[in-house]
């Protein structure tokens, strides 16, 4: 139980194009959702946080209006990087926590996204 | 400013031995604390945790160790088996406040034949 996954796991793109990540929790229920982002070598860094059906809460110094987040239902966020430029090239990782019990004490991570702008 | 820091970006280790990856934090409100796994082009995956109430955590061959006076907590992995090189992160979330991780830079660890 408690599996996390995110569609597609690597993307090359040209700039200026958008790009959507999709994160879904497979087996379970996920009111909130993180989407993190690492760079090589880096620590993952939280970008925002997600609850379904409310607006996302971004992290100091992430562009809202940049990287667009959907939590539209218990099982699926997305994450749309727009207008995509070579430094937006990165590992984007989400995670999931449930609504009770066990799954709602911890966050279960997706395998992560590669992003490539040319 | 890093409030979870590793300072050992790699560690080599002969396996069988005991390995030791040590993390220091530096906000107090921080209450739990976890370590990561996580092999490259993955997502990381849950090792161990412990609470700011305890000071020691054991799972098989992990014993997560804590040190609140010091800030400073540590993964010890015994006997290290090949499997377990992969990037080991500590993490840490301040529960009473909110949900947010904060995670350290990770130390590779490399488990030698």
């Amino acid at each position: 139980g408690a599996v996390v996954s995110q569609h597609p796991s690597w993307v090359i793109c040209k700039s200026g194009t958008s790009v959507k990540i999709e994160c879904r929790s497979l087996d379970f229920q996920a009111t909130t959702m993180f989407w993190y982002r690492q760079f090589p070598k880096q620590s993952l860094m939280l970008m925002a946080t997600s609850n379904e059906g409310s607006k996302a809460t971004y992290e100091q110094g992430v562009e809202k209006d940049k990287f667009l987040i959907n939590h539209a239902s218990l099982t699926l966020s997305t994450l749309t990087v727009t207008s995509a430029h070579p430094e937006d090239s990165s590992f984007y990782i989400c995670s999931a926590k449930g609504v009770s019990g066990v799954l709602a004490n911890e966050q279960f991570f997706g395998p992560g996204t590669r992003l490539t702008v040319l | 400013d890093q409030q979870v820091k590793q300072n050992s970006p790699s560690l080599s280790v002969q396996e069988g031995r005991i390995s030791i990856l040590n993390c220091d934090y530096t906000n107090s409100m921080f209450d739990y604390f976890l370590w990561y796994k996580k092999y490259p082009a993955e997502g990381p995956t849950f090792l161990i945790s412990i609470s700011s109430i305890k000071d020691k955590n054991e799972d098989g061959r992990f014993t997560v160790f804590l040190n609140k006076s010091a800030k400073h907590l540590s993964l010890h992995i015994v006997p290290s088996q090949p499997g377990d090189s992969a990037v080991y992160f500590c993490a840490a979330s301040a529960r009473n406040r909110d949900d947010k991780i904060i995670f350290g830079k990770g130390t590779r660890l490399h488990i030698l034949p």
